[in-house]
């Protein structure tokens, strides 16, 4: 298993510009999250899916950032328009069911550089 | 509001001594806690989890103590090693859904 696989690794763009990040993730998981990791708040839970289904969308912080998961095996988070506070490092997870616990499994995660 | 607090961004322990890192709750509902770690330009990786009803988990090398009535939990690395050197991140789940709250890390630096 390749494990969850996140695109592209890194990523700058200017200000003002649509940012689009890809998730695959394992085969057979059916919980998807997007976290967000800085260095002031850490990692930070932006929305997850269950069976490709947005269960919780209160980590969004603004309506500049969406997310979607067409099908079990993708999932994007998209910002449009891109501002330099979002510049953070963006980590996709994975885990089976809602009882497997430690079951979380993370991408390597999209370096986002906004200039 | 951050329900899960790890106040200690950094951490310096000799390589053979023990390494403790400490957690913070809000939450009394959370009922399920985890260590994760993580290596540079690599995804946090979970390490060792603990259930609201027991107090200790040990696994190896790594131990993670829960004091519930303090809202608190500890991860002991004994004996710690260079290649222990990462961010570790406290995480706790609610009784309801699947979703994981996470501290904001500490940098754990183990010197030879």
């Amino acid at each position: 298993d390749a494990g969850v696989i996140q695109s592209p690794r890194h990523e700058v763009t200017e200000m003002g510009q649509e940012v689009t990040l890809r998730c695959k993730p394992i085969s057979g998981h059916n919980s998807l999250f997007w976290y967000r990791q800085t260095m002031m708040r850490g990692l930070e839970l932006l929305i997850y899916f269950n069976n490709n289904v947005p269960i919780d969308d209160s980590g969004m912080p603004e309506d500049r950032f969406s997310a979607k998961m067409p099908n079990a095996s993708f999932s994007t988070l998209k910002i449009q328009p891109s501002e330099p506070r979002d510049s953070a490092v963006y980590f996709c997870a994975s885990s089976l069911g809602l009882e497997r616990i430690g079951g979380y499994t993370f991408g390597s995660g999209t370096r986002l550089t906004v200039v | 509001d951050q329900q899960v607090k790890q106040n200690s961004p950094s951490l310096s322990v000799q390589e053979g001594r023990i390494s403790i890192l400490n957690c913070d709750y809000t939450n009394s509902m959370f009922d399920y806690f985890l260590w994760y770690k993580k290596y540079p330009a690599e995804g946090p990786t979970f390490l060792i989890s603990i259930s609201s009803i027991k107090d200790k988990n040990e696994d190896g090398r790594f131990t993670v103590f829960l004091n519930k009535s303090a809202k608190h939990l500890s991860l002991h690395i004994v004996p710690s090693q260079p290649g222990d050197s990462a961010v570790y991140f406290c995480a706790a789940k609610g009784n309801a859904g699947n979703m994981l709250t996470f501290g904001g890390g500490t940098r754990l630096m183990v010197k030879p």
